[in-house]
């Protein structure tokens, strides 16, 4: 089982959806946790932390569950600007090291 | 600031050669990573050193080296170069210390080709 898990997509949805991102991790010592965007053929960018309280963001709500071990991405009124992948990404148990999911691709249609 | 700089952008090499991939950085942090990115796989840490004079090995760090060489630079050798190390590194740094929540900044990458 990876460490970090996410539904590769591609998520095709029209300017202005809604749109969820889940994401499961498997180590319950797990203390830090984030959303990095990607665009294509360019570096991971931090797009936000995710907090135990949940957090937001303009656009974009983050959750955290830590019961189910589960983190997601709300993005509300899509924009092309949007078209992405979004990688969930958890540190390795008490350590500083971060683990990377796959990452999950959306498509912003107009 | 420049932030996290990596060189070369892009390398082509020979199986069998040997190169030397770049990086630095100007925030000041203790963390730098060697990551590889291959498509279907995510992330994945080649190397970490957690401060000047200190490296480990992640995930995969077979027919690599690297070497911290003061706190700004880490650099990551490949000795003989394979096909399978074809991919396209990312160097990242960050500052674990107390009261930081971990986070990683990324250089711009370097798409290597291996034939």
């Amino acid at each position: 089982r990876k460490e970090v898990e996410q539904d590769p997509g591609p998520f095709n949805v029209p300017e202005g959806a809604t749109v969820a991102f889940n994401c499961t991790y498997s180590n319950s010592a797990s203390q830090s946790f984030f959303w990095y965007r990607q665009d294509c053929r360019k570096e991971p960018k931090l797009l936000m932390s995710v907090y135990s309280s949940g957090n937001e963001d303009g656009r974009f709500t983050a959750q955290l569950n830590r019961a189910s071990q589960y983190i997601s991405l709300l993005i509300r009124d899509s924009k092309l600007s949007d078209s992405a992948t979004y990688l969930c990404v958890v540190n390795s148990g008490s350590s500083y090291k971060l683990i990377f999911g796959s990452g999950t691709r959306l498509l912003v249609r107009p | 600031n420049a932030g996290v700089t990596q060189t070369p952008k892009f390398q082509v090499l020979k199986t069998g050669q040997s190169m030397t991939l770049q990086c630095a950085q100007d925030m000041n942090h203790n963390s730098m990573y060697w990551y590889r990115q291959d498509p279907g796989m995510g992330l994945r840490l080649i190397y970490y050193s957690a401060s000047e004079g200190t490296t480990d090995k992640g995930e995969v760090p077979n027919g690599y080296n690297v070497s911290r060489l003061n706190k700004r630079e880490f650099s990551l050798r490949l000795e003989s170069a394979a096909p399978s190390q074809t991919s396209v590194y990312f160097c990242a740094s960050s500052e674990p210390g107390q009261g930081s929540s971990y986070e990683q900044y990324f250089g711009p990458g370097t798409r290597l080709t291996v034939t």
